[in-house]
């Protein structure tokens, strides 16, 4: 069974430009999460999408944006790039968004804006 | 408020010795689920081992056991007969009811020597 996919696994923008990250999930999963970890502020979360609606969000400016598809692949889109968006962006998934479900995350995008 | 502490400092481990790593976590739910996970420098987070807050077994997956000690918030995690390939990040984590909204810890380097 493939475990989760993200692509591209490198990206370089620069400031003012958009960017689009994708995440296939684990055949059978409907539950995606996002992340974004950097040296200073550890692992965030900023969203999450069941069923192609977005359950949850986290504290995060409206640049960033998501959404999921009905097989269930997750995109999240940052607009108007900032230096400060150079991260590392994990995606996860599980079954369902419940208490009992083990969440397995993806390689993650390395994000550099120059 | 910080809902996952791990303190340790970087560690050096030798190789086949066993290590614990320490996490607390603060919760008011009494449904959630615990996680660890290990980031090797290639950047992707690797599913280790979960802990129901009603499971009433510690869990264990291969060479890694979780020490649930409920009453005092805490869930270590024992990596037994340590090998090379466990040098990495470890980063505990916890999901609160009904969502894969996951709270991070700092995480704990783990370098092993031979």
């Amino acid at each position: 069974k493939a475990g989760v996919t993200q692509t591209p696994r490198y990206l370089i923008k620069t400031r003012g430009q958009q960017v689009t990250l994708s995440c296939s999930p684990i055949s059978g999963h409907r539950s995606v999460s996002w992340y974004q970890q950097t040296p200073g502020q550890g692992l965030q979360f900023l969203f999450e999408y069941f069923s192609e609606t977005q359950r949850n969000k986290g504290n995060f400016p409206g640049r960033f944006s998501g959404r999921q598809f009905s097989n269930s692949r997750s995109e999240m889109n940052v607009s108007t790039l900032e230096l400060g968006d150079s991260a590392l962006y994990l995606c996860a998934s599980s079954g369902s968004p419940d208490s009992n479900e083990k969440l397995f995350f993806g390689s993650g995008t390395q994000l550099s804006v120059l | 408020a910080q809902k996952i502490t791990q303190t340790q400092p970087g560690m050096f481990v030798q190789e086949k010795e066993a290590v614990t790593l320490d996490c607390t976590y603060d919760t008011s739910d009494p449904s959630y689920g615990l996680f660890w996970y290990k980031q090797p420098s290639s950047g992707e987070m690797i599913f280790l081992i979960y802990q129901g807050s009603y499971d009433q077994q510690n869990a264990t997956e291969g060479r890694y056991s979780l020490n649930f000690q409920k009453a005092r918030k805490s869930a270590n995690l024992v990596i037994s007969a340590s090998q090379l390939g466990d040098s990495a990040m470890y980063f505990c984590a916890m999901r609160e009811r009904g969502n894969n909204r996951l709270a991070f810890g700092k995480g704990n380097q783990v370098v092993v020597i031979p």
